[in-house]
Parts: C-alpha cells; structure tokens; sequence
C-alpha cells in the first residue's frame, strides 16, 4: 500500500505570492493533520481535519487555511509568504481522529524568497 | 498550553559509549512519541509510550516513560554510526485530538 504522499517536493516561492500544499493520507484514513518544520526545530501543529471537518487549528496566522476533500486529501493554502514560511511542510494521516499512530509524509519543502 | 523540552539539543558521541536523551513536558499527556528524522527527510516513527513506567525497546533504542515526573528518556546504548539522526520527543492528549507537540530536537553525532 501507498502512503502518505505530498506535493510538490520542492518549490520556491517570492514573498507576497500563494501557494497550495497538497497531500493523499493512506487509504482508508479520514483525518490528516498539517506540520510546519523550520530548519533547526521541531515540527508545529498547523491543522487536523477529519470527516472534511477542521477539528484544530495551531498558533498560525490567518494566511494559512486547509480543507479537506470527499475522497479525504488536503489542500494546505498559505497567502501573502513571508521569509518567515521558508520550511518544511509535513502532512500526518491517521485513521480517525485521535488514532495512535499518524504516519507522515515526506513532505514539502517551501523556499520563500 | 502543553510544552515539551528535550536536552541536549546536540549531542556527539563514540561509537560503543551509552547516552540518555531526556524529554520534559508540562502537562499531563496521554501519549508521548519518539520519532526520528534523517537530514531531509520526513520523521519515522519509534515508539509511544502509553502509561507510566512504559519501556518499549528496539535494537539500541529503548524509552521509558515516568507520568508522574513527566519525564521521557531515550537510551542508547553502545551507539553505532547508522543512529546518527535528530532525535524528537512529541507529546499529546486524546481530549486535543492527539495534536502533537513537538520538543525542539536532539541531534546525534556518532563518531567511529
């Protein structure tokens, strides 16, 4: 089986532009949680979705904004890049909320210049 | 708020030597994590540990994890270079949806 699987690997951004973050959780999993990982520290909760519904949302500006899909991918927006989102961006499926195990992607790496 | 610190933050050492990395957190927590993560890579999981006094152990890995101190150790024991990686604790609450906080890392260097 297939898992957790990001797109794209790699892409470099200007400040002030958008981008979007995709991501497809094991299947068979509904919930998928988002990560942001600066270089140097350890990853920050962003947002989890499960059953197409926000159920946390981390310290994150407005800029950033998710949703999940019917067939239970995501989508990570970020508007207006800073300096700042220069990282790498993880996405976690589980197979419902709360579930034990979350296995992560490998994730997005955004370079915002 | 829930925190987690992990020290040391860097830590080399020989091969053949043990070491202990320490995970604090501050509040209580119904599960905590060991990941490990390769230079550009994406995190792979180690173990979770559940419930106080928990010891769960793979090959040269072994974390142990004490509720009341709310402490988590990751011992390595005669350390070889392949376990050169970061290190990271996670702690979480199921009454938070198991959203998982991170500590900042512990990067080891194995020198032959």
């Amino acid at each position: 089986d297939a898992g957790v699987t990001q797109s794209p690997t790699h892409l470099i951004k200007t400040r002030g532009q958008h981008v979007t973050l995709r991501c497809s959780p094991i299947s068979g999993h509904k919930s998928v949680s988002w990560y942001q990982q600066v270089l140097g520290q350890g990853p920050q909760f962003i947002f989890q979705y499960y059953e197409k519904e926000e159920r946390g949302r981390g310290n994150f500006p407005d800029r950033f904004s998710a949703r999940q899909f019917p067939n239970y991918s995501s989508e990570l927006n970020v508007n207006a890049l800073l300096l700042g989102d220069s990282a790498l961006y993880l996405c976690a499926s589980s197979f419902v909320q709360g579930a034990l195990e979350q296995y992560f992607g490998p994730g997005t790496r955004l370079t915002v210049t | 708020e829930l925190k987690v610190e992990q020290n040391p933050l860097f830590l080399s050492m020989q091969e053949g030597k043990n070491y202990t990395i320490y995970c604090n957190y501050s509040t209580t927590s119904d599960r905590l994590y060991w990941y490990r993560q390769d230079p550009g890579k994406s995190l792979e999981s180690l173990f979770v540990l559940l419930s106080n006094g928990a010891v769960k152990q793979e090959g040269r890995l072994m974390a142990s994890l004490d509720t009341k101190a709310r402490l988590s150790t990751l011992h390595i024991t005669a350390a070889v270079h392949d376990l050169s990686a970061t290190y990271f604790c996670a702690a979480s609450s199921l009454n938070a949806g198991n959203m998982l906080t991170f500590g900042g890392g512990t990067r080891l260097m194995v020198k032959p």
